[in-house]
C-alpha cells in the first residue's frame, strides 16, 4: 500500500517557469490537500478538494492552481514561478474531510531562482 | 494566519525524561491533532482529541485539551532518542471542517 505519492522530490525552476507537482493516493480518500512548509511558519494550506471535480482555496492560494479529475490524483500547478514560492510542498489526504486524520506524502522541495 | 502556536519552539532533554509541548489556538475547533515530523520527511499522525474530550492517551503519549483556554498539551513520557523530531498541533475549524491549520511546531531533541 503506497499511501500518498508525490513527485518530483526535488525541483529547481527559474522565475517565470511553470511546473506541476504531482500527488496520487491509493487509499480511496475523498479529501486531498496541498500545504507548503516554510522555516518557522509551520504548514499553510494552499488548496484542498473534497472529491473529484470539487476544489477550494485554503489560506495561501495565490499563484497556484489545482484540479481533481479523479479520486486518486490532485496535481498542483505553478503557472509562473516566483522566488517566494521556494518551499517544501506536502500533499495530504484523508477519508472524508480535513478534520479526519491526514496521511502525508514525503514532500517536494522546490527552489525558484 | 496560523491557528496553532506551539510552545516552546525548541526543547532539549535527556533520554528517559518527560517532554511537554503546548499548543494554543484562536478559534472554535472540532478537534485538535498532533503530528510528528522527522527531519526531511512528511508528517505522521500521532493522536486526535475531539472538542468534547479533555484527555487522551496513546502509549507513551498523553494529550490534554482545555477548550475554555483554547490550549492543548502533548506529554511524551520516558523519552527516547528516537523521539527526536518536530511536533505540530493542528486544529480542525468549526467554521470549515476542511480547513486544517497547523502551528509552527516544537523541535524536540532527546539526547542519549
Amino acid at each position: 500500500n503506497a499511501g500518498v505519492t508525490q513527485t518530483p522530490k526535488f525541483q529547481v525552476l527559474k522565475t517565470g517557469q511553470s511546473m506541476t507537482l504531482q500527488c496520487a493516493q491509493d487509499m480511496n480518500h475523498e479529501y486531498m490537500s496541498w500545504y507548503r512548509q516554510d522555516p518557522g511558519m509551520g504548514l499553510r494550506l494552499i488548496h484542498y478538494s473534497v472529491g473529484a471535480g470539487i476544489t477550494d482555496q485554503g489560506e495561501v492560494p495565490n499563484g497556484y492552481n489545482v484540479s481533481r479529475s479523479t479520486t486518486e490524483d490532485f496535481p498542483l500547478r505553478l503557472l509562473s514561478a516566483a522566488p517566494s514560492q521556494t518551499s517544501v510542498y506536502f500533499c495530504a489526504s484523508s477519508r472524508s474531510s480535513g478534520a479526519n486524520v491526514l496521511t502525508f506524502g514525503a514532500g517536494s522541495r522546490l527552489t525558484v531562482l | 494566519s496560523q491557528q496553532g502556536e506551539e510552545d516552546p519552539q525548541a526543547l532539549s532533554i535527556q533520554e528517559g525524561e518527560n517532554a511537554t509541548m503546548n499548543c494554543s489556538y484562536k478559534t472554535s475547533i472540532n478537534n485538535l491533532q498532533w503530528y510528528r515530523q522527522n527531519s526531511g520527511r512528511g508528517l505522521v499522525h500521532l493522536i486526535l482529541i475531539r472538542s468534547n474530550e479533555r484527555e487522551k492517551h496513546s502509549g507513551r503519549l498523553r494529550v490534554t485539551l482545555d477548550t475554555s483556554k483554547k490550549s492543548s498539551s502533548l506529554l511524551i513520557t520516558a523519552s527516547r532518542a528516537a523521539d527526536t523530531a518536530s511536533y505540530f498541533c493542528a486544529t480542525a475549524q468549526v467554521y470549515n471542517n476542511n480547513d486544517m491549520r497547523f502551528g509552527a511546531g516544537t523541535r524536540l531533541t532527546v539526547k542519549p
